[in-house]
């Protein structure tokens, strides 16, 4: 059974750009969750996508979207790109909404803003 | 307590050893809790999910255990790996569907 799979593995962009994250779950999940890792904060959760629902968010600003299509992938955005949002952004999928199931994890994208 | 607190932030211990860690979170509004195992260049690994006050998990060497009431939960590590060496990370969901990290234990077990 294939893994969960994030494009693209690393990612240079320039303050003020936008930048479009992939997240292919691991196949029959419905869950997909997004995740941002800091040296700073830690892992901090960004949203769930459930059966193409958002289903709750984190705590984060507006520049970052998500949407999740009929086939489960996900794709996460950022929009007007800040030197703090240089991260890992992980992914994770589950067969069950999030919150009461394991979820299994992507090998991230790291995204550097210079 | 309104995040997820994890102690020690890191520990060394010796090949062998047995060892444990302590996760604190809100018991106000608790779904469940969650623990992960990350080691350095993978991905986060899932270990366990608990829902319930008082339950018990393992997973070979690994178990954890759960206190809603007073919201706690500890992961023990029967005679430590050098392979066991890695950051454990723990998570809480609540009823509201949010879902906090705590800010691990970085575990190293010294051959």
């Amino acid at each position: 059974k294939a893994g969960v799979t994030q494009t693209p593995r690393y990612l240079i962009k320039t303050r003020g750009q936008q930048v479009t994250l992939s997240c292919s779950p691991i196949s029959g999940h419905r869950s997909v969750s997004w995740y941002q890792q800091t040296p700073g904060q830690g892992l901090q959760f960004l949203f769930e996508y459930f059966s193409e629902t958002q289903r709750n968010k984190g705590n984060f600003p507006g520049r970052f979207s998500g949407r999740q299509f009929s086939n489960s992938r996900s794709e996460m955005n950022v929009s007007t790109l800040e030197l703090g949002d240089s991260a890992l952004y992980l992914c994770a999928s589950s067969p069950r909404p999030l919150r009461g199931t394991e979820a299994f994890f992507g090998q991230g994208t790291r995204l550097t803003v210079v | 307590i309104l995040n997820v607190e994890q102690s020690p932030q890191s520990l060394h211990v010796q090949e062998g050893d047995s060892t444990n860690f302590t996760c604190s979170f809100p018991s106000s509004n608790f779904y469940a809790l969650h623990w992960y195992r990350w080691e350095t260049a993978k991905s986060p690994e899932a270990l366990f999910v608990m829902t319930l006050n008082g339950d018990e998990k393992k997973k070979g060497r690994i178990s954890a255990t759960l206190n809603t009431k007073e919201g706690y939960s500890y992961l023990y590590i029967k005679g430590s790996q050098p392979e066991d060496s890695a950051t454990y990370l723990c998570a809480h969901s609540n009823t509201g569907n949010q879902f906090y990290f705590g800010t691990g234990t970085s575990l190293t077990v010294i051959p």
